[in-house]
């Protein structure tokens, strides 16, 4: 039981690159998330699916599009990497967002964008 | 504009002092969650509070959630260096999002 995992951890991008940040859970969770990370804003959220087959806008969307490919699986894609979206990037999951929202996270991908 | 704001942001201490942090809000919350973070790693959920001054204790660590709601302490007696870490304030307004805070930055020195 992996819980979350993402690939790859470490990423280095030049400005106009795209590239795919890649999450899986299996723990059987309706829920998954995307957040980043920076130095002094805490995380904030760019993209959630509260079930396969929906997703909707964070706090911080801009630049990013996401797929939730299956009930496990979901992926963050940078278009056109830009050096403020140097950040770690975290996946996060939950059972039922109805409920608590206990969140379950991913070791996170560090990206750097020159 | 913060919705849960964390103080201190940073606090240093020696190993087997106890101390205090604190989350903050104007806002009602249906659930506050805290997590504890390691350096290279993703938070860890370390527990839920649900109703008003309810008290949870983890081993060394007393989580309180406020009697309306909108705010939280944890408390940790006899500080470990294990201890060490950010700990993340998040609280669920019903909407399947959290709202965190920037966390308090604990180190515990040997």
């Amino acid at each position: 039981n992996a819980g979350v995992t993402q690939t790859p951890k470490f990423q280095v991008l030049k400005t106009g690159q795209s590239m795919t940040l890649q999450c899986a859970q299996d723990m059987n969770h309706n829920s998954m998330y995307w957040y980043r990370q920076d130095p002094g804003m805490g995380l904030r959220l760019i993209y959630y699916s509260a079930s396969e087959g929906t997703t909707d806008k964070g706090e911080v969307p801009n630049g990013y599009n996401v797929s939730r490919l299956n009930k496990r699986e979901f992926s963050l894609r940078l278009e056109s990497a830009a050096p403020s979206q140097t950040s770690v990037y975290f996946c996060a999951s939950s059972a039922d967002w109805q409920a608590y929202n206990e969140q379950f996270f991913g070791p996170g991908t560090r990206l750097t964008v020159l | 504009t913060q919705l849960l704001e964390q103080s201190p942001q940073f606090l240093s201490i020696q190993e087997g002092e106890n101390l205090t942090v604190y989350c903050n809000s104007s806002s009602v919350f249906s659930s506050l969650q805290w997590y504890r973070q390691e350096p290279g790693e993703g938070p860890v959920l370390l527990v839920t509070v649900v109703t008003g001054g309810e008290v949870k204790k983890l081993k060394r660590l007393t989580f309180q959630f406020g009697d309306a709601r909108k705010d939280s302490s944890l408390h940790i007696t006899a500080a470990q260096t294990g201890d060490t870490g950010l700990y993340l304030c998040a609280g669920a307004k019903g909407n399947n999002r959290l709202a965190f805070g920037k966390g308090n930055q604990v180190v515990v020195i040997p």
